[in-house]
């Protein structure tokens, strides 16, 4: 049950896009359409941006998206806001019916 | 309006027990499984375990197997999260939180309660 790989940081400034990748293995990301995204701000609870690779909740801004290819998968925030500046977390069922996080990914917003 | 509020945390020595409960509001608590979610200071959410709508089938991260036993009452519209043989890498905020049947994203968060394993 080896977390799934995310870069430590990203950054960009407001209004432009950023990507953020989550790498797993062929029993978990590759394996299955279950990949979800948390947005996390400081001493907060961690809150469900994506669910399904690509689906959006109810209330989650379009400017969040997700898509997958292979053993990774991606979030896309366009058009950067501040409040958008948080951690963010991929996680994926797994074929030990498991669910596996991301070590989490720091956005911030120049 | 959901709210999902955990209890029970504290801190205990190495070795010791910890019972945390999590109380469900605000949605029909016996057509959700409920999972345990870690996080330790200054570190990424790690899965902990899930249990499914009847309690009879559960599901526990490698870490804790053997150690941690998950449980629910359907009545009380309480998860519980029983803790033994706590060590001090167990130290973080626990958070439950909920996912329809079949479905593996966790749409409803609690704010977590603190563990701290020490001696």
């Amino acid at each position: 049950q080896s977390a799934l790989t995310q870069p430590a940081s990203v950054s960009g400034s407001p209004g432009q896009s950023i990507t953020i990748s989550c790498t797993g293995t062929s029993s978990d990301v590759g394996g299955y359409n279950y990949v979800s995204w948390y947005q996390q701000h400081p001493a907060k609870a961690p809150k469900l941006m994506i669910y399904d690779v690509s689906n959006r909740p109810s209330g989650v801004s379009n400017r969040f998206s997700g898509s997958k290819s292979g053993n990774t998968a991606s979030l896309t925030i366009s058009g950067l806001q501040a409040e958008d500046e948080a951690d963010y977390y991929c996680s994926s069922y797994t074929s030990s019916s498991t669910q596996v996080f991301g070590g989490g990914t720091k956005l911030t917003v120049l | 309006e959901v709210q999902l509020v955990e209890s029970g945390g504290g801190l205990v020595q190495p070795g010791g027990s910890l019972r945390l409960s999590c109380a469900a509001s605000g949605f029909t608590f016996s057509a959700y499984w409920m999972h345990w979610v870690r996080q330790a200071p200054g570190k990424g959410l790690v899965w902990v375990s899930r249990i499914n709508i009847e309690g009879s089938s559960t599901s526990f991260a490698d870490s804790v197997k053997g150690r941690f036993t998950i449980s629910r009452d359907n009545a009380k519209n309480t998860l519980y999260l029983q803790m033994n043989s706590l060590r001090p890498e167990d130290t973080a905020v626990y958070y439950c939180a909920s996912s329809s049947p079949g479905y593996y994203f966790l749409d409803y968060w609690g704010q977590g309660t603190q563990v701290t394993v020490s001696s």
